[in-house]
């Protein structure tokens, strides 16, 4: 199975900040890399696909990007409602697997 | 517009087997997959399978001796059956629509608890 280690767990930031999540892919994945937001008690919420394509109606300071396994999630100017966890998933091949999660809090 | 509601039990006993059916609207299951995801409480969500838009299916190899996925393309259901249940399958359920843009629509999940 293709493993997804994602950094950092946690990360506190303050508004207006820029926050960079990452993923590093165990093999060749491609673009098929997805980022989702979730909050509590609500399902993910897809952000990201295509390692760079921002998803319908999410907003333009969230972006993706890809240097050879490794993937990265960037909020240029954190806004309160981006608190939450994030997670990205590969979907290059069956299983597919998702990073452990990232929880960002506001400082 | 799309919509995946998933339904079943709350409660499950340990060993028996869980059933759950995700019904689809908006989309046409022959058109689209639709996958499983589970989630532990507090934890990371993981892939269980997958519905094909044609019928065939995929499922994560450390679940295929338990799982099933099946479907009726009449109801717009699509139906997961897991055996031989422990507590370490508590957690909330989702099924969620594939598309080019991958998971963008997903159900409100339905929490399964595993317990005597």
């Amino acid at each position: 199975d293709i493993q997804m280690t994602q950094s950092p767990a946690s990360l506190s930031a303050s508004l207006e900040e820029i926050v960079t999540i990452t993923c590093q892919a165990s093999q060749d994945i491609g673009n098929w890399l997805s980022w989702y937001q979730q909050k509590p008690g609500k399902s993910p919420q897809l952000l990201i696909y295509g390692a760079t394509s921002l998803a319908d109606g999410v907003p333009s300071r969230f972006s993706g990007s890809r240097s050879g396994t490794q993937y990265s999630l960037k909020i240029s100017r954190l806004q309160v409602e981006d608190i939450g966890i994030y997670y990205c998933l590969q979907a290059y091949s069956a299983p597919y697997t998702f990073g452990a999660g990232t929880k960002l809090e506001l400082k | 517009q799309v919509q995946l509601k998933e339904s079943g039990p709350g409660l499950v006993q340990p060993s028996e087997t869980l059933s759950l059916t995700c019904t689809v609207s908006g989309f046409s299951l022959t058109s689209y997959s639709v996958s499983w995801v589970r989630q532990p409480s507090g934890k990371g969500p993981e892939w269980m399978g997958r519905m094909w838009y044609d019928g065939d299916t995929a499922y994560n190899s450390a679940l295929k001796s338990r799982l099933s996925i099946s479907r009726d393309t009449s109801k717009n259901q699509v139906f997961l059956k897991m055996n031989s249940l422990q507590t370490d399958d508590t957690g909330t359920y989702y099924c969620t629509r594939e598309g080019h843009a991958l998971f963008a629509y997903w159900g409100q999940g339905t929490l399964v608890t595993v317990s005597s």
